[in-house]
């Protein structure tokens, strides 16, 4: 069976550090990974959508990216974090079928507080 | 653009009641998907049922059921004799993404359900 996996569950970081959320897929091959942002009282955003190894598109500007280095590893970056940034991050994978667009499967979430 | 609605921030109910989660949404499109989710306390959403624009069948599932009404851009969630269980965060999202692989979904904020004993 398929399983997906996000860390740290918690974080908490000063503004101006780094950031690195990793999200890692099992029992599957070549999925579309997301990456979505709740932040409080809002509904989900989608940050990056993946279609392969090294291929990432962005929906909104801001101040993270995202990085594919494995089929099935999917990771968050931050240079320097923002309060805004603030949230509770998911990561999904989808499997590439055009009968099953939009089921996602989705993570833990990783919560991050930036103070 | 996209956009969906969840007017219904919090909703409470009593175990046994039915209880109805509305979704109005706002698209150009003329093909889509429609989409609930279910995110209990733990945290991780649930994929509960997609929708084609072409389809306006209601469909029910065990207590679940979701009637479609694109006069009324809607697609409304009702849980027949609710549960303790059903207590989450309901999400309804619309992708544009109809014959493609790629499921971009766009979220509603939302509506906290609270089922008490």
């Amino acid at each position: 069976s398929q399983t997906i996996h996000q860390w740290p569950a918690t974080l908490v970081q000063p503004v101006g550090s780094p950031l690195s959320l990793e999200c890692t897929v099992e029992g599957t091959s070549n999925p579309n990974l997301y990456w979505y942002r709740q932040a409080a009282g809002r509904g989900l955003q989608l940050l990056f959508y993946s279609v392969g190894i090294g291929q990432i598109s962005s929906e909104v500007p801001q101040n993270l990216s995202a990085s594919r280095p494995q089929d099935r590893q999917f990771i968050l970056s931050s240079k320097k974090l923002l309060l805004s940034d603030s949230g509770f991050y998911l990561c999904a994978w989808s499997v590439r079928s055009v009968q099953r667009t939009g089921e996602l499967f989705f993570g833990e979430g990783s919560r991050l507080t930036v103070l | 653009a996209q956009k969906v609605t969840q007017a219904q921030t919090e909703i409470s109910v009593v175990e046994k009641e039915d209880v109805t989660l509305d979704c109005v949404y706002e698209t150009r499109d003329t093909t889509y998907y429609l989409f609930w989710y279910k995110q209990p306390p733990s945290g991780e959403l649930v994929f509960l049922i997609r929708r084609n624009s072409f389809d306006e069948q209601n469909e029910i599932s065990g207590r679940y059921s979701w009637n479609f009404q694109k006069s009324t851009s809607s697609f409304n969630f009702t849980i027949t004799a609710s549960q303790v269980v059903d207590s989450a965060v309901y999400f309804c999202a619309l992708s544009r993404d109809r014959g493609s692989t790629l499921g971009r979904l766009y979220f509603g904020r939302g509506t906290q359900l609270t089922v008490w004993p």
